[in-house]
């Protein structure tokens, strides 16, 4: 079964100390996997995928599928940083476009 | 060019009535999506749709009808509200799959927040 597990609820830092958001998922086939943020009074919105391999606002996310992960990477975090966090999946074995999402993790970013 | 929008903003309903979360897009996708988020339990798909005339469940889909007769527009049926669909519901489209199969992201709208009393 397809499933993405995000186990912290809350992750709470101070600015400019390192951030890495959890991601482990299950699929047998190959997957697609995305993180996407929602800021505060905003919609939800692409942050990366892992396909791009590109780095969005100082955050990069590697897919490591011996170990299930996409963990989402930042060295140092800013106060603007501070939003919810969804991990989500995509199967490419048969269906449609359907994400798998994560139960997120809120990023709390201190002066 | 207003992306997706999503009508009303919010709803407070009592349990047994009836109402319509409305969603439409211009950016001519062919896939829409209705997601409901909870706390602690992140977003669940509600319904999908990969085309005019097509539709399919998705992980949650007791309580709640859609159809999707144009392009545009793909709206979201309550027809009994119960408590237990207190939540805030996001509509997602994004270009055609199979034309696209490296390209998946989606984009939501703003979000209803539903109460049902």
């Amino acid at each position: 079964a397809q499933r993405v597990t995000q186990p912290e609820k809350l992750l709470s830092v101070f600015k400019g100390a390192p951030v890495e958001l959890k991601c482990n998922y299950s699929y047998s086939g190959s997957p697609e996997l995305f993180w996407y943020v929602q800021y505060s009074r905003q919609r939800l919105q692409l942050l990366l995928r892992h396909i791009s391999r590109e780095s969005i606002k100082g955050f990069t996310a590697d897919l490591n599928k011996g170990e299930t992960s996409f963990h989402l990477k930042k060295p140092f975090a800013q106060e603007e940083d501070s939003a919810m966090y969804y991990c989500a999946l995509s199967g490419r074995s048969g269906g449609y476009n359907k994400l798998i999402f994560g139960a997120g993790t809120r990023l709390a970013v201190h002066p | 060019n207003a992306g997706v929008t999503q009508t009303p903003k919010f709803q407070v309903l009592k349990t047994g009535q009836s109402m319509t979360l409305q969603c439409a897009q211009d950016m001519n996708h062919e896939y829409m999506s209705w997601y409901r988020q909870d706390p602690g339990m992140g977003l669940r798909l509600i319904h999908y749709s990969v085309g005019a005339g097509i539709t399919d469940q998705g992980e949650v889909p007791n309580g709640y009808n859609v159809s999707r007769s144009t392009t545009e527009d793909f709206p979201l049926r309550l027809l009994s509200a119960a408590p237990s669909q207190t939540s805030v519901y996001f509509c997602a489209t994004a270009p055609d799959f199979l034309k696209h199969r490296d390209y998946n992201e989606q984009f939501f709208g703003p979000g209803t927040r539903l109460t049902v009393l």
